[in-house]
């Protein structure tokens, strides 16, 4: 199946932590995004990321890092998790000059304890 | 001017009835506008888009009516359904495809 897959789905750490969410996309999509979606289902950008430029939203963290082995994958990479950072994060993809907007993946539910 | 507004926060239609969501813009760079559709635990779902060069799409039960003087957007679903239950985001590019700017979100209730 064509997709936008994200793993884990759900995922449940103590404060202090430093975990990974990994997304992998087979779309051959040029660009790929991490969004988080708060209580409140406001999607928040966190990154956007093709293989010429990396966009980082100001607002966010540096304990948050984006890595990218190649164009398919785009991991998030969260360091000293803290309570605020529970949430839904969804990775997505999308095609640079094209129609047809963003394929999100599932999502991973991240709670810090 | 990066900033995408969308109204209302929350809708209850009866089931047969029409759902109504508006968004309206700023920046007079965006050109693609589509609606996302997404149900609980799932990832927002792509639903219908539209650019700026028409002023009407409509796919099944579902419309987009575009404004570009207004800079002002709107979701028609028509005939709602129970299964229509869903929170809907508007959301908007000037890159053709990439980097959307999103609604903050309507949450979409049906009932039987």
């Amino acid at each position: 199946d064509t997709a936008v897959s994200q793993t884990p789905k759900y995922l449940v750490t103590q404060m202090g932590n430093d975990k990974s969410i990994k997304c992998e996309q087979n779309l051959g999509h040029d660009t790929m995004y991490w969004y988080k979606q708060d209580s409140k289902k406001f999607l928040k950008i966190m990154f956007s990321y093709n293989n010429k430029e990396l966009i980082i939203n100001e607002t966010v963290p540096n304990r948050f890092s984006p890595k990218s082995p190649d164009k398919a994958h785009l991991n998030l990479h969260i360091n000293s998790l803290e309570l605020g950072d529970s949430a839904v994060y969804f990775c997505a993809s999308s095609q640079a000059r094209a129609d047809g907007g963003y394929t999100f993946g599932s999502g991973t539910r991240l709670t810090v304890v | 001017q990066q900033q995408v507004k969308q109204s209302p926060q929350s809708l209850i239609v009866q089931k047969g009835g029409i759902s109504i969501i508006n968004c309206a813009y700023e920046n007079t760079a965006f050109d693609y506008f589509p609606w996302y559709q997404q149900f609980p635990g799932k990832g927002p779902a792509l639903l219908i888009a539209i650019r700026p060069d028409v002023s009407e799409k409509k796919e099944g039960r579902f419309t987009i009516s575009f404004n570009k003087s207004a800079k002002q957007f709107s979701l028609h679903i028509m005939d709602s359904q129970p299964g229509d239950s869903a929170t809907y985001f508007c959301a908007a590019s000037g890159n053709y495809g990439q980097n959307f700017v999103f609604g903050p979100g309507t949450r979409l209730s049906v009932l039987p």
